[in-house]
């Protein structure tokens, strides 16, 4: 079974440029999560869609991350403009949704914003 | 969110077994416990979950306690592979958080050869 893809693998931006980063999650997984995971701390959910519809974005900062799930499927999460703050590692996750099954992690794109 | 405290971190010795803490006295009917850990430079990866009964898997075995405010991770026989950061995590499994899974600080577990 193929696991959860990201790309890209690093990126390094200048800030207040934008970036853009792709995850295709495990097929026929209707769950996906966006993290971001600063140095040294746990993960932080940003946002987590069931399907193509987003159930939960209240950490992600609105006025500059911006996330898509076109038909259900892949997914783009957006950061314009970027902030230093924003440097961290962003780790998208899916999930089945019966109850209580794991969810499955990409191994992530680490964002340095110099 | 039902939350869970562990240890910041843990030492143990290569070959040896590894008991792994975590509290969740907030613990609802619904909450499953679920074990993720997070080798370096990796995305975690899911170890073990349950919801009331002890769990064995080819990675750990989990044991909860009977009023379930508390869990334990065991690693039988600790490899420096093992070498990670522990997340206890609780998931409702009712469905009114829609399965959301929120990580806490984890323990940092270093295995000495």
């Amino acid at each position: 079974e193929a696991g959860v893809a990201q790309s890209p693998r690093y990126k390094i931006i200048e800030k207040r440029q934008s970036v853009a980063f792709w995850c295709n999650p495990i097929s026929g997984h209707a769950t996906l999560y966006w993290y971001q995971q600063i140095l040294g701390q746990g993960p932080k959910l940003l946002i987590q869609f069931q399907n193509n519809g987003v159930v939960d974005d209240s950490q992600l900062p609105k006025d500059r991350f911006s996330a898509e799930r076109l038909k259900g499927v892949d997914s783009t999460l957006k950061i314009q403009p970027a902030k230093l703050e924003d440097s961290a590692v962003y780790l998208c996750a899916s999930s089945s949704r019966l109850l209580g099954t794991e969810a499955f992690f990409g191994q992530g794109t680490r964002l340095t914003v110099v | 969110d039902a939350k869970t405290t562990q240890p910041n971190s843990m030492e143990s010795n290569e070959e040896e077994p590894v008991h792994l803490p975590c509290n969740h006295s907030t613990i609802s009917g619904t909450d499953y416990i679920h074990w993720y850990r997070q080798l370096p430079s990796q995305g975690p990866e899911y170890v073990i979950h349950g919801l009331t009964s002890n769990v064995n898997n080819r990675m750990a075995s989990l044991a909860i306690a009977e009023d379930r405010k508390s869990s334990t991770l065991i690693l039988h026989r600790a490899t420096l592979r093992d070498a990670a950061v522990y997340y206890c995590i609780l998931r409702d499994s009712s469905g009114g958080s829609n399965y959301k899974l929120t990580f806490g600080k984890g323990t940092l577990l270093t295995v000495n050869p």
